[in-house]
């Protein structure tokens, strides 16, 4: 079974561009996740879907992230514009909702962005 | 206040040694569910073991096992036969309430498996 799959693995932008990162779940799953990881802190939740629709975001920076998950498969989650305190590691995430093994989060390799 | 605490910064064990990693949580919900995760440079945080705050014994997967003392509000991971390749970042995480979905984690701690 594949993993979660996400893109661009490393992204180095100068502040005030925008970035979009991109993750396709582990087949089946209909949750995911979006957390940020500041070097030297654990993941911390920005954005959770269930199927194409958002169950919680409210730690996500509105005025600058926005993610979405048309078709309850893909995520994209986008940066406009960067500041330097959004460089960090984003990891997407998906769980299953159906079947053995529903309590656990499966991560992706995450994107670690610099913002210059 | 803090719900995942890893006090311990770093750790070195010898290779083939035992060690454990400290983990307390501070909740008041009845149901909740702990998680170990490791993160090697690569940066992808693997799953290694999950322990529900219902379930009577403790967890155990392969050389990973869930040292769970609810009354002490601790879930400490122990790594058996310790190898090279366990070297990584290691991270509790929580998830509170049989409807929630957030994990909340720790800050880390690391672990370096000397030869």
């Amino acid at each position: 079974e594949a993993g979660v799959a996400q893109s661009p693995r490393y992204k180095i932008i100068e502040k005030r561009q925008s970035v979009a990162f991109w993750c396709n779940p582990i087949s089946g799953h209909a949750t995911l996740y979006w957390y940020q990881q500041i070097l030297g802190q654990g993941p911390k939740l920005l954005i959770q879907f269930q199927n194409n629709g958002v169950v919680d975001d409210s730690q996500l920076p509105k005025d600058r992230f926005s993610a979405e998950r048309l078709k309850g498969v893909d995520s994209t989650l986008k940066i406009q514009p960067a500041k330097l305190e959004d460089s960090a590691v984003y990891l997407c995430a998906s769980r299953a909702t159906l079947g053995a093994g529903t309590d656990t989060q499966y991560f992706g390799p995450g994107t670690r962005l610099t913002v210059l | 206040a803090q719900k995942i605490t890893q006090t311990q910064p770093g750790m070195f064990v010898q290779e083939k040694e035992a060690v454990t990693l400290d983990c307390t949580y501070d909740t008041s919900d009845p149901s909740y569910g702990l998680f170990w995760y490791k993160q090697p440079s690569s940066g992808e945080m693997i799953f290694l073991i999950y322990q529900g705050s219902y379930d009577q014994q403790n967890a155990t997967e392969g050389r990973y096992s869930l040292n769970f003392q609810k009354a002490r509000k601790s879930a400490n991971l122990v790594i058996s036969a310790s190898q090279l390749g366990d070297s990584a970042m290691y991270f509790c995480a929580m998830r509170e309430g049989p409807g929630s979905e957030k994990l909340v984690f720790g800050k880390g701690m690391k672990l370096t498996v000397n030869p």
